[in-house]
């Protein structure tokens, strides 16, 4: 049975603070991670990474693969109150018919 | 605009009564699926298709049923046979043969 763990539950931040969420995975036969920002509502899509494309970035957001040890992170920089939301971590693995494992998830605060 | 919808957004069901949630989409996405979210917890599939008349049950199914009669369309009923439907149910879609899937705003069931 696939499995994502996300790490810490919970971060509470100051305006301005560099934060880094965690996503470790078990996965049979590992196709892609997903990671998702939910704000109470629809979760949005952030990054895709998978055995080709291990890092991406997008202005103060980030986020890396690490296929050997089985784990994901995504950082933020410079950290501001709109970023206050769920962040969720997600895996494929191949033959599931596109099924993506979520995680729990981590729940950011960004206090001003 | 481009996009999922889900309605009702509040939905509110006495014990003992089914429920139908809708889920539409025009971005001609061949797969849609449905999942169910609970407080401090990721998503969990309940069921998802991948082609018009054609699904498969998720980690979750039972005390749910769905059909795919249209390619835009995705509803989702709450049987009352499910023991524990209180929770918010997101819907979402994807390109075939994509990782990416692209949520609905969700639709938020309370059973009184």
């Amino acid at each position: 049975e696939d499995k994502v763990v996300q790490s810490p539950l919970s971060l509470v931040v100051h305006e301005g603070d560099t934060v880094t969420l965690n996503c470790s995975y078990e996965v049979t036969n590992f196709r892609s991670l997903l990671w998702y920002k939910q704000e109470k509502k629809a979760p949005t899509f952030l990054f895709m990474l998978t055995s080709s494309g291990i890092e991406k970035k997008s202005g103060r957001l980030s986020s890396i693969l690490d296929k050997k040890e089985l784990f994901s992170i995504l950082n933020i920089t410079a950290t501001q109150t709109g970023d206050s939301a769920v962040y969720l971590c997600a895996v494929i693995s191949s033959g599931s018919a596109r099924q993506l494992t979520f995680g729990s998830g981590t729940q950011l605060t960004v206090l001003p | 605009d481009g996009g999922i919808t889900q309605s009702p957004k509040y939905l509110f069901r006495k014990e003992g009564q089914n429920v139908t949630l809708s889920c539409e989409q025009n971005l001609n996405h061949d797969a849609m699926y449905w999942y169910r979210q609970d407080p401090g917890q990721g998503l969990r599939l309940i069921y998802y298709s991948q082609i018009v008349n054609d699904f498969q049950k998720g980690d979750i199914a039972e005390g749910y049923s769905v059909s795919r009669e249209k390619k835009e369309s995705f509803p989702l009923t709450v049987t009352s046979a499910q023991k524990n439907p209180t929770a918010f149910y997101l819907c979402a879609s994807s390109r075939q043969g994509a990782d990416t899937q692209y949520f609905g705003p969700g639709t938020r069931l309370t059973v009184l």
